[in-house]
């Protein structure tokens, strides 16, 4: 059984047009995460919702738009991509906004030409 | 807000033996956690062990063992008896008085040679 999946888990596209990622887990888990991995392996969170309300915006442009219909769903939203917004992109869920184990979906490389 | 510190972009070990992965951490919270993942070339992100700042002994989960010098601010992962299959990247990451975020090192190639 999948835990944390994503969708897909490759997208190639050009500037300027607009993606979605989707996340989804059958944790049961409370709290969402969206990281990016750049070239250099560098991760960094993005986001963060709790039971559907957003917790975290670590400053990322507002091209960045996550939606959790759910809790157990949370999709980014990437509008007017631009080259530098090429880079794998991983959905995390645990249980609780606590020092409990993030668990991390398989990624969706994204490849912006 | 955490500041993590992996000073080793590469390091080699023979197969069979232990290995020593460094990590230092900085936060002024009262409160916070440290994880090691591992990430082999397929990319996927695999939980290997946990540290709480309250936990008294050092955290080990099977071969893996965590290293925890609180007032040092390390927290180094040991793997004893290395295999062929441990030759991946490894993060280290912490997570804030919130614990609502987890801020990774910049990770550390591992090559496991036979």
């Amino acid at each position: 059984d999948t835990a944390v999946s994503q969708t897909p888990k490759y997208l190639v596209t050009q500037m300027g047009n607009d993606k979605s990622i989707k996340c989804e887990q059958n944790l049961g888990h409370d709290t969402m995460y969206w990281y990016k991995q750049d070239s250099k392996k560098f991760l960094k969170i993005m986001f963060s919702y709790n039971n559907k309300e957003l917790i975290i915006n670590e400053t990322v442009p507002n091209r960045f738009s996550p939606k959790s219909p759910d809790k157990a769903h949370l999709n980014l939203h990437i509008n007017s991509l631009e080259l530098g917004d090429s880079a794998v992109y991983f959905c995390a869920s645990s249980q609780e906004t606590g020092n409990d184990e993030q668990y991390f979906g398989p990624g969706t490389r994204l490849t912006v030409t | 807000a955490q500041k993590i510190t992996q000073t080793q972009p590469g390091m080699f070990v023979q197969e069979k033996e232990a290995v020593t992965l460094d990590c230092t951490y900085d936060t002024s919270d009262p409160s916070y956690g440290l994880f090691w993942y591992k990430q082999p070339s397929s990319g996927e992100m695999i939980f290997l062990i946990y540290q709480g700042s309250y936990d008294q002994q050092n955290a080990t989960e099977g071969r893996y063992s965590l290293n925890f010098q609180k007032a040092r601010k390390s927290a180094n992962l040991v793997i004893s008896a290395s295999q062929l299959g441990d030759s991946a990247m490894y993060f280290c990451a912490g997570t804030n008085n919130a614990g609502n975020m987890l801020t990774f090192g910049g990770g550390t190639r591992l090559m496991v040679k036979p």
